[in-house]
Protein backbone atom coordinates (compact mmCIF):
# COMPACT_ATOMS: atom_id res chain seq x y z
CA UNK A 1 0.00 0.00 0.00
CA UNK A 2 1.93 2.72 -1.25
CA UNK A 3 -0.48 5.85 -0.92
CA UNK A 4 0.72 9.06 -1.49
CA UNK A 5 4.76 9.17 -2.70
CA UNK A 6 6.63 12.05 -2.60
CA UNK A 7 9.93 12.94 -4.44
CA UNK A 8 12.67 14.20 -4.07
CA UNK A 9 12.64 14.00 0.02
CA UNK A 10 15.32 16.53 0.21
CA UNK A 11 16.27 19.02 -2.08
CA UNK A 12 18.67 21.94 -2.48
CA UNK A 13 18.78 24.75 -4.95
CA UNK A 14 20.42 27.93 -5.56
CA UNK A 15 17.93 31.35 -6.11
CA UNK A 16 16.64 31.32 -9.34
CA UNK A 17 16.43 27.32 -10.60
CA UNK A 18 14.19 25.66 -11.57
CA UNK A 19 12.79 22.06 -9.96
CA UNK A 20 9.64 19.75 -9.97
CA UNK A 21 8.26 18.16 -7.09
CA UNK A 22 6.57 14.76 -7.47
CA UNK A 23 3.57 13.67 -6.08
CA UNK A 24 1.91 10.19 -7.02
CA UNK A 25 -1.32 8.37 -5.22
CA UNK A 26 -2.48 4.84 -6.12
CA UNK A 27 -5.91 5.19 -4.35
CA UNK A 28 -7.69 6.69 -7.47
CA UNK A 29 -8.58 9.69 -4.98
CA UNK A 30 -10.31 12.33 -7.18
CA UNK A 31 -8.88 15.39 -5.30
CA UNK A 32 -5.34 15.96 -4.57
CA UNK A 33 -3.46 19.02 -2.85
CA UNK A 34 -0.14 20.88 -2.11
CA UNK A 35 0.53 22.13 0.86
CA UNK A 36 3.64 23.69 2.67
CA UNK A 37 4.51 23.80 5.87
CA UNK A 38 6.32 26.22 7.62
CA UNK A 39 7.16 27.07 11.76
CA UNK A 40 4.62 28.59 13.43
CA UNK A 41 2.40 29.10 9.94
CA UNK A 42 0.59 25.44 10.22
CA UNK A 43 -0.06 23.39 6.54
CA UNK A 44 -1.03 26.51 3.85
CA UNK A 45 -2.65 25.41 0.56
CA UNK A 46 -0.74 26.10 -2.89
CA UNK A 47 -2.87 24.48 -5.25
CA UNK A 48 -5.20 21.73 -5.33
CA UNK A 49 -6.93 19.58 -8.10
CA UNK A 50 -10.78 18.21 -8.54
CA UNK A 51 -9.66 15.85 -10.92
CA UNK A 52 -7.45 15.05 -14.21
CA UNK A 53 -7.55 18.78 -15.80
CA UNK A 54 -8.44 20.45 -13.42
CA UNK A 55 -6.24 22.74 -10.84
CA UNK A 56 -7.40 25.71 -8.56
CA UNK A 57 -4.93 28.20 -6.48
CA UNK A 58 -5.01 28.00 -2.66
CA UNK A 59 -3.88 30.35 -0.40
CA UNK A 60 -0.44 31.07 -1.33
CA UNK A 61 -0.14 30.47 -5.25
CA UNK A 62 2.63 32.91 -6.24
CA UNK A 63 5.98 31.13 -7.33
CA UNK A 64 4.35 27.66 -8.08
CA UNK A 65 2.80 25.79 -10.79
CA UNK A 66 0.60 22.75 -11.07
CA UNK A 67 -0.69 20.12 -13.69
CA UNK A 68 -3.06 17.27 -13.45
CA UNK A 69 -2.88 15.16 -16.38
CA UNK A 70 -3.56 11.81 -14.76
CA UNK A 71 -5.49 10.93 -11.59
CA UNK A 72 -2.49 9.49 -10.30
CA UNK A 73 0.35 12.39 -10.27
CA UNK A 74 0.18 15.85 -9.25
CA UNK A 75 3.49 17.80 -9.77
CA UNK A 76 4.83 21.03 -8.16
CA UNK A 77 6.82 23.01 -10.18
CA UNK A 78 8.86 25.76 -8.94
CA UNK A 79 9.64 28.30 -11.97
CA UNK A 80 12.74 30.39 -10.28
CA UNK A 81 12.87 29.53 -6.40
CA UNK A 82 13.18 32.39 -3.62
CA UNK A 83 14.89 31.67 -0.45
CA UNK A 84 10.98 32.38 0.84
CA UNK A 85 10.45 29.31 -0.97
CA UNK A 86 12.38 27.17 2.14
CA UNK A 87 10.00 24.63 3.40
CA UNK A 88 8.73 21.70 3.68
CA UNK A 89 5.94 20.59 1.20
CA UNK A 90 3.22 17.88 1.43
CA UNK A 91 0.99 16.57 -1.24
CA UNK A 92 -2.71 15.02 -0.13
CA UNK A 93 -5.24 12.95 -1.39
CA UNK A 94 -8.47 12.23 -0.48
CA UNK A 95 -11.36 11.11 -2.53
CA UNK A 96 -14.18 13.14 -0.54
CA UNK A 97 -15.88 15.99 -0.69
CA UNK A 98 -17.09 18.61 1.60
CA UNK A 99 -17.67 17.25 4.86
CA UNK A 100 -15.87 14.48 4.22
CA UNK A 101 -12.81 15.80 2.71
CA UNK A 102 -9.98 13.32 4.69
CA UNK A 103 -6.70 14.02 3.64
CA UNK A 104 -3.93 11.13 3.03
CA UNK A 105 -0.63 12.89 2.80
CA UNK A 106 2.79 11.91 1.21
CA UNK A 107 6.10 11.72 3.81
CA UNK A 108 6.95 15.71 2.55
CA UNK A 109 9.79 16.92 0.84
CA UNK A 110 12.06 18.89 2.36
CA UNK A 111 13.18 21.90 0.21
CA UNK A 112 16.31 24.47 1.07
CA UNK A 113 16.57 27.58 -1.15
CA UNK A 114 20.05 29.61 -0.91
CA UNK B 1 -3.44 35.66 10.94
CA UNK B 2 -4.64 31.94 11.70
CA UNK B 3 -8.32 31.18 11.14
CA UNK B 4 -7.76 28.12 13.82
CA UNK B 5 -5.72 29.38 17.29
CA UNK B 6 -4.21 26.55 18.98
CA UNK B 7 -2.59 26.47 22.27
CA UNK B 8 -0.45 25.81 23.74
CA UNK B 9 2.28 26.27 20.98
CA UNK B 10 4.59 23.36 22.74
CA UNK B 11 3.86 20.89 25.80
CA UNK B 12 6.31 19.04 27.88
CA UNK B 13 4.82 16.40 30.41
CA UNK B 14 6.16 13.21 31.84
CA UNK B 15 4.36 9.89 30.74
CA UNK B 16 1.80 9.16 32.80
CA UNK B 17 0.14 12.98 33.18
CA UNK B 18 -2.78 14.09 31.57
CA UNK B 19 -2.33 16.92 28.95
CA UNK B 20 -5.43 18.68 26.66
CA UNK B 21 -4.70 20.78 23.24
CA UNK B 22 -6.94 23.52 22.42
CA UNK B 23 -8.37 24.73 18.57
CA UNK B 24 -10.07 27.64 18.79
CA UNK B 25 -11.68 30.32 16.08
CA UNK B 26 -13.98 32.72 15.78
CA UNK B 27 -15.36 31.45 13.00
CA UNK B 28 -18.25 28.28 12.79
CA UNK B 29 -16.87 25.09 11.04
CA UNK B 30 -19.01 22.25 9.36
CA UNK B 31 -16.06 19.94 10.79
CA UNK B 32 -12.76 19.97 12.23
CA UNK B 33 -10.37 17.10 11.93
CA UNK B 34 -7.64 16.27 14.28
CA UNK B 35 -3.89 15.21 12.78
CA UNK B 36 -1.03 13.73 14.36
CA UNK B 37 2.78 14.15 12.63
CA UNK B 38 5.68 12.49 13.58
CA UNK B 39 9.16 13.77 12.87
CA UNK B 40 10.10 13.45 9.16
CA UNK B 41 6.03 12.28 8.49
CA UNK B 42 3.30 13.59 6.47
CA UNK B 43 0.33 14.53 9.32
CA UNK B 44 -2.23 11.27 10.23
CA UNK B 45 -5.83 11.85 10.77
CA UNK B 46 -6.90 10.95 14.50
CA UNK B 47 -10.45 11.95 14.30
CA UNK B 48 -13.06 14.04 12.37
CA UNK B 49 -15.90 15.87 14.47
CA UNK B 50 -18.92 17.01 12.73
CA UNK B 51 -21.77 17.63 15.56
CA UNK B 52 -21.22 20.72 18.23
CA UNK B 53 -21.08 18.95 21.70
CA UNK B 54 -19.83 15.86 19.72
CA UNK B 55 -17.10 13.89 21.94
CA UNK B 56 -15.43 11.16 20.20
CA UNK B 57 -12.98 8.59 22.06
CA UNK B 58 -9.79 7.07 20.67
CA UNK B 59 -7.79 4.56 23.21
CA UNK B 60 -6.39 7.49 25.98
CA UNK B 61 -7.71 10.27 23.19
CA UNK B 62 -10.64 12.25 23.92
CA UNK B 63 -12.20 14.41 21.16
CA UNK B 64 -14.75 17.54 21.61
CA UNK B 65 -16.44 19.54 19.61
CA UNK B 66 -17.50 22.67 20.73
CA UNK B 67 -21.43 23.27 20.99
CA UNK B 68 -21.04 26.41 18.50
CA UNK B 69 -18.92 24.81 16.54
CA UNK B 70 -15.95 27.07 17.08
CA UNK B 71 -13.45 25.18 19.24
CA UNK B 72 -12.42 21.79 19.74
CA UNK B 73 -10.26 20.40 22.36
CA UNK B 74 -7.72 17.29 22.62
CA UNK B 75 -7.56 15.28 25.79
CA UNK B 76 -4.81 12.74 26.36
CA UNK B 77 -5.54 10.65 29.42
CA UNK B 78 -1.96 9.01 30.80
CA UNK B 79 0.42 10.36 28.18
CA UNK B 80 3.24 7.86 26.82
CA UNK B 81 5.89 8.97 24.83
CA UNK B 82 4.62 6.98 21.69
CA UNK B 83 2.18 10.09 22.17
CA UNK B 84 4.83 12.47 20.93
CA UNK B 85 4.13 14.83 18.06
CA UNK B 86 2.77 17.64 16.24
CA UNK B 87 -0.62 17.95 17.36
CA UNK B 88 -2.83 19.31 14.23
CA UNK B 89 -6.45 20.90 14.07
CA UNK B 90 -8.00 21.70 10.37
CA UNK B 91 -11.25 22.30 9.58
CA UNK B 92 -13.56 23.31 7.16
CA UNK B 93 -15.62 26.64 7.34
CA UNK B 94 -19.28 27.02 7.23
CA UNK B 95 -18.72 29.62 4.85
CA UNK B 96 -16.81 27.19 2.10
CA UNK B 97 -19.47 27.16 -0.85
CA UNK B 98 -17.34 24.87 -3.32
CA UNK B 99 -18.19 21.40 -3.20
CA UNK B 100 -14.70 20.25 -2.44
CA UNK B 101 -14.19 21.84 0.82
CA UNK B 102 -10.38 23.19 1.54
CA UNK B 103 -9.04 22.31 4.66
CA UNK B 104 -7.75 25.51 7.12
CA UNK B 105 -5.10 23.95 9.40
CA UNK B 106 -4.09 25.53 12.85
CA UNK B 107 -0.13 25.73 13.68
CA UNK B 108 -0.40 22.91 15.61
CA UNK B 109 0.75 22.10 19.29
CA UNK B 110 4.52 20.34 19.87
CA UNK B 111 4.03 17.44 22.42
CA UNK B 112 6.62 15.72 24.17
CA UNK B 113 6.24 12.89 26.54
CA UNK B 114 9.45 11.45 28.70
CA UNK B 115 9.76 8.35 30.29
Amino acid sequence: NAGVTQTPKFQVLKTGQSMTLQCAQDMNHEYMSWYRQDPGMGLRLIHYSVGAGITDQGEVPNGYNVSRSTTEDFPLRLLSAAPSQTSVYFCASSRGSLGANVLTFGAGSRLTVL
Amino acid sequence: TQLLEQSPQFLSIQEGENLTVYCNSSSVFSSLQWYRQEPGEGPVLLVTVVTGGEVKKLKRLTFQFGDARKDSSLHITAAQPGDTGLYLCAGISEKTTDSWGKLQFGAGTQVVVTP
